[in-house]
């Protein structure tokens, strides 16, 4: 069945760049998706990628792509201390109708 | 604020008792998810709802069952709970039958406790 695995846990220093990885497996997804989750709140959409793109920059936010790998990358740069969440990778593609497949979560903690 | 809302935020309740949880789509989406967060399962997929139909159904307990009414509302009812079915319960909902370009956009979710 389809899986997205990502590392649980990343730390780094406030002004760091940060890369948050993810691998799936369902070759067919079409849509990849980056999402945050601060404690106690509910799943905020950073950005996406859509399967036939390599790259994606928005602000301080970067998505590579890896289609043949099916490995799926964020990159945060500058991290700040409010940038401490659990990020989420999630895939939607045509062999799972309309949901969307979700990672484990890594979360990222930013040292002052 | 998202544009999805949840009703109510947080919820105890005993074992084998029934709950009803209710979620209110962005305006203009027509599909409804829901999904369950613990922290051994992560975010699970239950059941999506197009325009008032059952479109795709995930690892939903027979217990649980949902609907999606004509102003695109939707509840999730849970039933002989357990306390295995604590978890945060979280609705999405998009414009169309898939996410695409639009993204799937999440309310605040549901805390239930099962005690």
């Amino acid at each position: 069945g389809e899986d997205v695995e990502q590392s649980l846990f990343l730390s780094v220093r406030e002004g760091d760049s940060s890369v948050i990885n993810c691998t799936y497996t369902d070759s067919s997804s079409t849509y990849l998706y980056w999402y945050k989750q601060e404690p106690g709140a509910g799943l905020q959409l950073l950005t996406y990628i859509f399967s036939n793109m390599d790259m994606k920059q928005d602000q301080r936010l970067t998505v590579l792509l890896n289609k043949k790998d099916k490995h799926l990358s964020l990159r945060i740069a500058d991290t700040q201390t409010g940038d401490s969440a659990i990020y989420f990778c999630a895939e939607s593609g045509d062999n799972q109708g309309g949901k969307l497949i979700f990672g484990q979560g890594t979360e990222l903690s930013v040292k002052p | 604020d998202s544009g999805v809302t949840q009703t109510p935020k947080h919820l105890i309740t005993a074992t084998g008792q029934r709950v009803t949880l209710r979620c209110s789509p962005r305006s203009g989406d027509l599909s409804v998810y829901w999904y369950q967060q613990s922290l051994d399962q992560g975010l699970q997929f239950l059941i999506q709802y197009y325009n008032g139909e059952e479109r795709a159904k995930g690892n939903i307990l027979e217990r649980f069952s949902a609907q999606q009414f004509p102003d695109l509302h939707s509840e999730l009812n849970l039933s002989s709970l357990e306390l295995g079915d604590s978890a945060l319960y979280f609705c999405a909902s998009s414009p169309r039958t898939t996410g695409g370009d639009y993204g799937y956009t999440f309310g605040s979710g549901t805390r239930l406790t099962v005690v």
